[in-house]
């Protein structure tokens, strides 16, 4: 059965620097990878995705991931952190079925 | 265009009692989704369909119905409410072919409070 696990509960970070958000999955086959983005009180955004070929993907909101298939890692990144950016973010991996499996999430916490 | 919508947006409601989440989607998805979030799980999946008149278990189905009838619809019935059904439901529809149906789009979701 697939998994994801997102190793930090919370990171805070301050305006202007940057984000990394760890995330790894366990499955089988090649999967397809997912990060959201819920803002406080909010339904969850899909921020990027990956399917196949270039293991970079650019996202909305100036978000990236690279897909590692030997550390079976999707981290996710952000350049330079907007306190907009303050939210909850999951990780999601596509399993059968259509079924998406999420990661507990990382809250993320932007300081001034 | 509305998107996905979910009501009521919150609930409170009593013990035993039978409490129906609606979503309702404008997509024409053929795949649409439940699921509780919970501090520390994430989000579960309750239930799932994969067209009218089709669906399926999650990982946690215990004390949950569902039905769907119309494309566009999907409610989530909890027959006999409990306290440890107090969650945020979210509802989640999406397309298909093969490869974009994992890609999800959410409701703004429904807090329930069984008290």
């Amino acid at each position: 059965a697939q998994s994801v696990t997102q190793p930090d509960i919370h990171i805070t970070v301050s305006e202007g620097a940057s984000l990394e958000l760890r995330c790894n999955y366990s499955y089988g086959a090649t999967p397809y990878l997912f990060w959201y983005v819920q803002s406080p009180g909010q339904g969850l955004q899909l921020l990027l995705k990956y399917f196949s070929g270039d293991t970079l993907v650019q996202g909305i909101k100036g978000f990236e991931a690279e897909f590692k298939r030997s550390q079976s890692s999707f981290n996710l990144r952000k350049p330079s952190v907007h306190w907009s950016d303050a939210a909850e973010y999951f990780c999601a991996v596509g399993a059968g079925d259509y079924k998406l499996s999420f990661g507990a999430g990382t809250t993320v916490t932007v300081r001034a | 265009d509305a998107g996905i919508t979910q009501s009521p947006r919150y609930k409170i409601t009593e013990t035993g009692r039978q409490v129906t989440l609606m979503c309702h989607q404008t997509w024409s998805h053929s795949y649409m989704f439940w699921y509780r979030q919970d501090l520390g799980h994430g989000l579960r999946l309750i239930y799932y369909s994969a067209a009218a008149d089709i669906t399926d278990k999650g990982e946690v189905p215990d004390g949950y119905v569902v039905s769907r009838s119309k494309t566009e619809n999907f409610p989530l019935t909890l027959e006999s409410a409990t306290r440890s059904q107090t969650s945020v439901y979210f509802c989640a529809s999406s397309i298909v072919p093969e490869g974009r149906a994992y890609e999800q789009y959410f409701g703004p979701g429904t807090r329930l409070t069984v008290t």
